[in-house]
């Protein structure tokens, strides 16, 4: 099983769509989660950390399932702008100083 | 605002030489870390670096080694390049404590023929 799992994509929304995506990891132990974001033929930037009671940024909201050990972000109002590959990432082997990144999820937003 | 920067943007070198890519980051950050990127495996970690010469493996070590004599610095090699090395090479930094926030440079593409 993958460390970090997404689901690849690509999710194609109207401009306005409520979507959200879903990544799962294996360790049972992490501590520390993220989503980046990735632009095309763009190195990858974060978008926000993921705190264990969630936690909002404007039209982005990330959250925390510790018992199911997923994590998720919604997107509220879609932008055309928002048409990115987004990048769950996840401190995964136990003792590692090093990130897991996912494959990522990429969205389209259309007009 | 955090600035890291890659020697070049693309690359072309041929099966058997010996590569060198460069990153430099200018906010005196304690971790250094070079990935690579392919399609449908997302960033995969090589090596990175918590202080001056000091390096650990990554998940995908072999066929690359590393260096970091100043802190500023931190160079990926490929002893002998091949063509599974083609790919998108991501550096990145962060500064102590072990999950910061990474900020990356804007990658190398090294094609190898």
């Amino acid at each position: 099983r993958k460390e970090v799992e997404q689901d690849p994509g690509p999710f194609n929304v109207p401009e306005g769509a409520t979507v959200a995506f879903n990544c799962t990891y294996s360790n049972s132990a992490s501590q520390s989660f993220f989503w980046y974001r990735q632009d095309c033929r763009k190195e990858p930037k974060l978008l926000m950390s993921v705190y264990s009671s969630g936690n909002e940024d404007g039209r982005f909201t990330a959250q925390l399932n510790r018992a199911s050990q997923y994590i998720s972000l919604l997107i509220r109002d879609s932008k055309l702008s928002d048409s990115a590959t987004y990048l769950c990432v996840v401190n995964g082997e136990t003792g590692r100083r090093a990130l897991t990144f996912g494959s990522g999820t990429r969205l389209q937003v259309q007009p | 605002d955090v600035k890291v920067t890659q020697s070049s943007r693309y690359l072309v070198k041929r099966t058997g030489e010996k590569v060198f890519l460069e990153c430099v980051q200018d906010m005196d950050h304690e971790n250094m870390f070079w990935y690579r990127q392919d399609p449908g495996l997302g960033l995969r970690l090589i090596y990175f670096s918590y202080d001056v010469k000091m390096k650990e493996k990554g998940d995908i070590p072999e066929g690359y080694s590393v260096s970091r004599e100043k802190k500023e610095r931190f160079s990926l090699i490929l002893e002998s390049a091949s063509t599974n090395q083609t790919s998108m090479y991501l550096c990145a930094s962060s500064s102590s404590g072990t999950y910061n926030e990474q900020f990356f440079g804007p990658g190398t593409r090294l094609t190898v023929l």
